[in-house]
Order: structure tokens, then sequence, then C-alpha cells
């Protein structure tokens, strides 16, 4: 198993660009997210999804947009990318949201984003 | 918002001594994992505690969970230059957004 699949690793983009952050899991698990890393700032979470065709805004959804259309891919969307959105980005999956079960989540590598 | 609350903020140890981190948390949690981020790497999960367990170990780390006083600490023994990283606890309160994260202790080996 691959895990958990982040591209691009690195990525820089002028303000006003858009692109898309991919992310792919092979576990069959039903939960993904999306968390931004900030110095001193700890995972903050963006978007998440419990299962195909179903997502939902975490703690700072603001600029960004998800889909989910299949359970393996959730690609996160900067539709007008701004230098406050320059972060690492990281991609996690589950197989379920809560860890009732003793669950951990899983996760990417990581993109790290600079807007100019 | 932030959960979880780790303390210190740095902590630099000698090799082969113990490396203590605390965890603070605001409201009542269902679990509390224990996270380590490796530099310019991803999470890895190291352990998870329930709300109704104490004390758990996995190897070199012994997690306690004290759920009155809404804390948690993460012990690493016999320190090695690899535990080198951050770590940070997450506390899953049974929504379905899954964990919050703590803003981590950045932990130094030296040699």
């Amino acid at each position: 198993n691959a895990g958990v699949t982040q591209t691009p690793k690195f990525q820089v983009l002028k303000t006003g660009q858009s692109m898309t952050l991919q992310c792919a899991q092979d576990m069959n698990h039903e939960y993904m997210s999306w968390y931004r890393q900030d110095p001193g700032m700890g995972l903050r979470l963006i978007h998440y999804s419990v299962g195909a065709g179903i997502t939902d805004q975490g703690e700072v959804p603001n600029g960004y947009n998800v889909s989910r259309s299949t359970t393996e891919d959730f690609p996160l969307r900067l539709l007008s990318a701004a230098p406050s959105q320059t972060s690492v980005y990281f991609c996690a999956s589950s197989y379920e949201p809560r860890g009732l079960a003793g669950l951990e989540q899983y996760f990417g590598p990581g993109t790290r984003l600079t807007v100019t | 918002s932030q959960q979880g609350e780790e303390d210190p903020q740095a902590l630099s140890i000698q090799e082969g001594e113990n490396a203590t981190m605390n965890c603070s948390y605001k409201t009542s949690i269902n679990n509390l994992q224990w996270y380590r981020q490796n530099s310019g790497r991803g999470l890895v999960h190291l352990i998870l505690i329930r709300s109704n367990e104490r004390e758990k170990h996995s190897g070199r780390l012994r997690v306690t969970l004290d759920t009155s006083k809404k804390s948690s600490s993460l012990l690493i023994t016999a320190s090695r230059a690899a535990d080198t990283a951050s770590y940070f606890c997450a506390t899953d309160g049974g929504g379905a957004d899954g964990l919050t994260f703590g803003k981590g202790t950045h932990l130094i080996i030296q040699p």
C-alpha cells in the first residue's frame, strides 16, 4: 500500500492564481481531511469528508473548496490564492472519523505552498 | 480553535535521559492521541488512550490521562537522537470532524 499520497510536494503561486492539491489513499478509508500547518499554530482543519459525495467545513474553510467523487481521492482547490494561504498542507485519512475504535489518522507527506 | 495545548513548547535533553511532554485540553473527549512529526514530514501516530483509561505503554512510550484535570502526558524513556521531532497531542471529541491538534512540543535530543 502507498498509504496517503499528495502532489505536488512544493508549489509557488502568484496572488490570484488557482490550483488543486491532490490527495489519494489506497486503504479504502471512508474519512479524509485536509489540514494546514503554520508556524506556532499547529494543525488546523480546513475541510473533511466522511465518505464519497459528502464534505463539510472545518475550522478554516474560507478560500478553499473540496469534492469527494470517489473514496480514494480528496482534492483541495484554492480558488484565488492569497499570501495568507502560504502554508504546509497535509491530507489525512482514517477508517472512520471518530476514534472510538482506536483508529488513528494516516497523514500524507505534505505540500509546501508559497503564494507571492 | 485549538483544543489541546502542549507544554513545553520546546525541550532539549541529553541522549539517554527521559523526556516528558504535557497536553491540556478544554472539553470532554472520547480519546486522546499523540503524534510525532519529523522535520519536513507528515505526522505519524504514536499512541491512543481512551477516556476510560489512565495509563498506556508502547515500547519506550508511556502516556497518562487525567480526565478530571483534562490533561495528558507523554513520557519517552531512554531517549535517542532519532526521537528528535515535534510531538502533538490530538483530541477526539466524538464529532464527525475528527481530531483537534495542539501546537506541539519540539523535542531535541543532544548526542
